[in-house]
């Protein structure tokens, strides 16, 4: 099935502890986006990459390092988990052309202890 | 930097009630998207609107655009259980690698 996958669907951590959330998206799209959403804040970006080879911080990059590892994978590191880091992580890809929607993966529900 | 403020954060509605939430965007927007994420899913687009003033209809959603492309509401035509989730706007500034800023959504409840 077309779309984003990302792996894996629930993660618990002790604090310390680290990791990487996998993301792939089989629509060839060119622009992919680390997401995290906390209880009445919305969608934070993480960090994107606008296309193959590059990566930038969004709003909230503290604590988080990425790899766009080719143009259909983008992961998400968590070096040192924190509490504040629990949260549900979406990943999101984009074409450049068309209806310029975001897919969204189904998300990493991630908790810290 | 800027910001997207999206109002009400909750909102409940006996099936059948009309239902609106609105969105305003701190600077003047180029696009603005609308999403939807059923309870316990992940966000799915609903539409993108570019031009000022622009209205679009999806069945019983009706998506309007500010003149001034600050603002933006989602209005819902006699509610269904459905329609269920919660509802964010998301606002794209021309030039912005980063492309989408989210508001922070709300929460619809459909009574039956």
């Amino acid at each position: 099935n077309a779309g984003v996958t990302q792996t894996p669907k629930f993660q618990v951590l002790k604090t310390g502890q680290s990791m990487t959330l996998q993301c792939a998206q089989d629509m060839n799209h060119n622009s992919m986006y680390w997401y995290r959403q906390d209880p009445g804040m919305g969608l934070r970006l993480i960090y994107y990459s606008a296309s193959e080879g590059t990566t930038d911080k969004g709003e909230v990059p503290n604590g988080y390092n990425v790899s766009r590892l080719n143009k259909r994978e983008f992961s998400l590191r968590l070096e040192s988990a924190a509490p504040s880091q629990t949260s549900v992580y979406f990943c999101a890809s984009r074409s450049g052309t068309g209806n310029y929607g975001y897919t969204f993966g189904s998300g990493t529900r991630l908790t810290v202890v | 930097g800027q910001q997207v403020m999206q109002i009400p954060q909750y909102q409940h509605v006996q099936e059948g009630e009309d239902f609106t939430t609105y969105c305003n965007s701190s600077t003047t927007l180029s696009n603005i998207q609308w999403y939807k994420q059923r309870p316990g899913g992940h966000p799915v687009f609903l539409i993108q609107l570019v031009k000022s003033g622009e209205v679009k209809k999806q069945k019983r959603l009706t998506f309007q655009f500010g003149e001034a492309k600050k603002n933006s509401s989602l209005h819902i035509t006699a509610t269904q259980t459905t329609d269920v989730g919660t509802y964010f706007c998301a606002g794209g500034v021309s030039g912005s690698a980063r492309q989408l800023t989210f508001g922070s959504g709300t929460q619809l409840t459909v009574l039956p």
